[in-house]
């Protein structure tokens, strides 16, 4: 059974703190692990898909990294509207479903 | 705009009641899901459809029912509400190109039932 688990639950950072969030993963057969950024009362919003170790994909302040157990989102001098929740799922076998693990809600201080 | 149209955005439901909820893309994208969204238990897959015509059970599918009958609908339906299927529910839809393989999710809908 594909896990994910996503630490820290929860992050808070002054604007411009540069950090990362995890995401590791035990999968069969990883085809595609994928960030998401989710506001309050908003549907998941793609970011990236990574497909291989050693992948690394970049959009404005987030840089997304992928190793075989684990991937990492980069923030890089965090502004408050980066603040959200940040979800992370992988996708293998088969049939395309994806699996979230359950998220960090990243809050950017002014 | 292309995407995903959910609807209703909310609802309360007496329990016992039966209720569907309509999800509907215009992207021509073949596969398409349910998921719910609980607090603490995170994202969790309820049906999904590979394409028209074709359905499946994700990883909570009790209670729950969904038709494909096209490429751009896809329903879900509750029998008969019951007090734990109070959620958020999303519907998303799958593209095939590599460079975006992400799902496309819908803005979903707050179901209350009491």
């Amino acid at each position: 059974e594909d896990q994910v688990t996503q630490s820290p639950e929860a992050l808070r950072l002054q604007e411009g703190e540069s950090s990362s969030l995890n995401c590791s993963y035990t999968v069969s057969g990883l085809r595609g692990l994928f960030w998401y950024r989710q506001d309050p009362g908003k549907g998941p919003e793609f970011l990236f898909t990574l497909y291989s170790a050693g992948e690394e994909k970049e959009k404005e302040r987030l840089k997304a990294t992928l190793t075989k157990k684990e991937s990492f989102l980069h923030i890089t001098a965090p502004k408050p509207e980066d603040s959200a929740t940040y979800l992370c799922a992988v996708h293998g076998g088969s049939n395309y479903k994806l699996t979230f693990g359950k998220g960090t809600l990243l809050t950017v201080n002014p | 705009i292309a995407g995903i149209t959910q609807a209703p955005t909310s609802q309360i439901l007496a329990a016992g009641r039966r209720m569907t909820l309509r999800c509907t893309q215009d992207m021509r994208h073949n596969a398409m899901y349910w998921y719910r969204q609980d607090l603490g238990l995170g994202l969790r897959l309820i049906h999904y459809s590979n394409t028209a015509g074709t359905t499946g059970k994700g990883e909570v599918p009790d209670g729950y029912s969904v038709s494909r009958a096209n490429t751009d609908d896809f329903p879900l339906t509750l029998a008969s509400a019951v007090p734990s299927q109070t959620s958020v529910y999303f519907c998303a839809s799958r593209g095939a190109d590599r460079n975006n393989y992400g799902y496309t999710f819908g803005s979903g809908t707050r179901l209350t039932v009491v």
